[in-house]
Parts: C-alpha cells; structure tokens; sequence
C-alpha cells in the first residue's frame, strides 16, 4: 500500500535547467512534507520541507510548491548543477502524537544533471 | 559529533543465517528508526523505538527483530536470513516528532547480500 507516490522515476535535464519532481498522498492527517536528498553511497539527508498551512517554501534554489486541494506537492530545483545530480525522495508523516514521527517515503527520483 | 553511525558497511550471508546490525546516535535524540531501500521502492520502515526500552512495528516488520537497551544504540536482528531480505538498510534518529524537530538524521546505510 504505497501512500505516497511519486514521479517521475528519473529525470535528466541540462545545467541550467529545472527539474520537477512531483508527489501526491493520499491520508489527509498527513501534515508535514518533507524532501530528502540521497548521494550515491551515502544516507538520505534532509533537504527542505513544508506543512500544509503554506502554498510554497523556497530554501535557495529549491521550491517545494503544495496544493492541499489536489493532495499533491512538488520539487523544483532552480538552476540546476551538475552537483544536484542524487536521488530525491519525497515523504509525509502525522508530527506529534502517537504517530511519532513515522515517515512515509515517496518511491524517490534519481537526478541526473549534465554539464 | 559524528552524528548517527552504522555497523558493518557491507555484510553477505547465507540464507538462514543470523546476523545483527548495529546503529549508535550520540545527538541524544529520543526517537530512532530502522529502513530498508530497495530499487523502486523507496524507504521502507521496518521498525522504531521512541525512547529506550521501547521498540514498535513499522510498515514491513516481518522476518526482524529490534532492541533499544541504551537510548543511543539501536540493534536490528535478522534470526533467519532469507534472499528476500538483500537491501540496504538505514538507521535515522530524529529530536521528538514535532514539526520542528521531525528531521531525521540518518546513517551511511549497511548493504546486506544474502545469498
């Protein structure tokens, strides 16, 4: 049962360009969106994240845009270098209570940036 | 700080072998939790604790076993080793589940092979 799906699966674009990663979730009590961002070899880390009160959250050159309506919330890298070249993964959870913190993860995109 | 730690890196063993992971954390964070990541799949949780002395069920908990004896270490134990359970697994630690505490630092992963 896969709560959190994501696409694309992998995504090549030129330096410069600006990718899109796009999920979609479907439990409602879901209210923190975060994105994580994996190297090869090494654990995810997080990138930057939102809650549901906010459209858009900008940290430099990401922008995570959330439609609450759709249940849908997206990635956008401005910008993009070859040094964005990783795996990003979507995720959603229920902060506080007892859910404690569990992460639901999107099934992850691999970024490939060319020079 | 060297933030959240595994043991080993690498591992192979033979189908119905036993084997023990090892997490350690030194950021004194009260939840921990124990993914695997398989291609395609994203992260997967197997099992949590929320503080020492206590261990719960994740999404796919079948097959492992956890133990929490000191809030810095987090044990995963595969009894039986099956091929089904080949993957790499993380070990994540997070401050307490609210919004802005909810990262979760994660480890540098263990590739399992069983064969």
């Amino acid at each position: 049962q896969q709560q959190v799906k994501q696409s694309p699966q992998s995504l090549i674009v030129q330096k410069g360009g600006i990718p899109i990663i796009n999920c979609a979730y479907e439990n409602t009590a879901f209210d923190y969106f975060p994105w994580y961002q994996q190297f090869p070899g090494k654990g995810p880390a997080l990138l930057i994240a939102i809650r549901p009160d906010v459209s858009e959250k900008k940290e430099g050159r990401f922008t995570i845009s959330f439609n609450k309506s759709a249940k849908q919330f997206s990635l956008h890298i401005m910008d993009s270098q070859p040094g964005d070249s990783a795996t990003y993964f979507c995720a959603a959870s229920i902060a506080g209570g007892t859910s404690y913190g569990k992460l639901t993860f999107g099934q992850g995109t691999i970024l490939t940036v060319h020079p | 700080n060297a933030g959240v730690t595994q043991t080993p890196k690498f591992r192979v063993l033979k189908t119905g072998q036993s084997m023990t992971l090892l997490c350690a954390q030194d950021m004194n964070h009260e939840y921990m939790y124990w993914y695997r990541q398989d291609p395609g799949m994203g992260l997967r949780l197997i099992h949590y604790s929320v503080g020492e002395g206590t261990t719960a069920k994740g999404e796919v908990p079948d097959g492992y076993n956890v133990s929490r004896l000191k809030k810095q270490n987090f044990l995963l134990g595969l009894e039986s080793a099956a091929p089904s359970q080949t993957s790499v697994y993380f070990c994540a630690s997070s401050l307490r589940a609210a919004y802005a505490d909810n990262e979760q630092f994660f480890g540098p992963g263990t590739r399992l092979t069983v064969l």
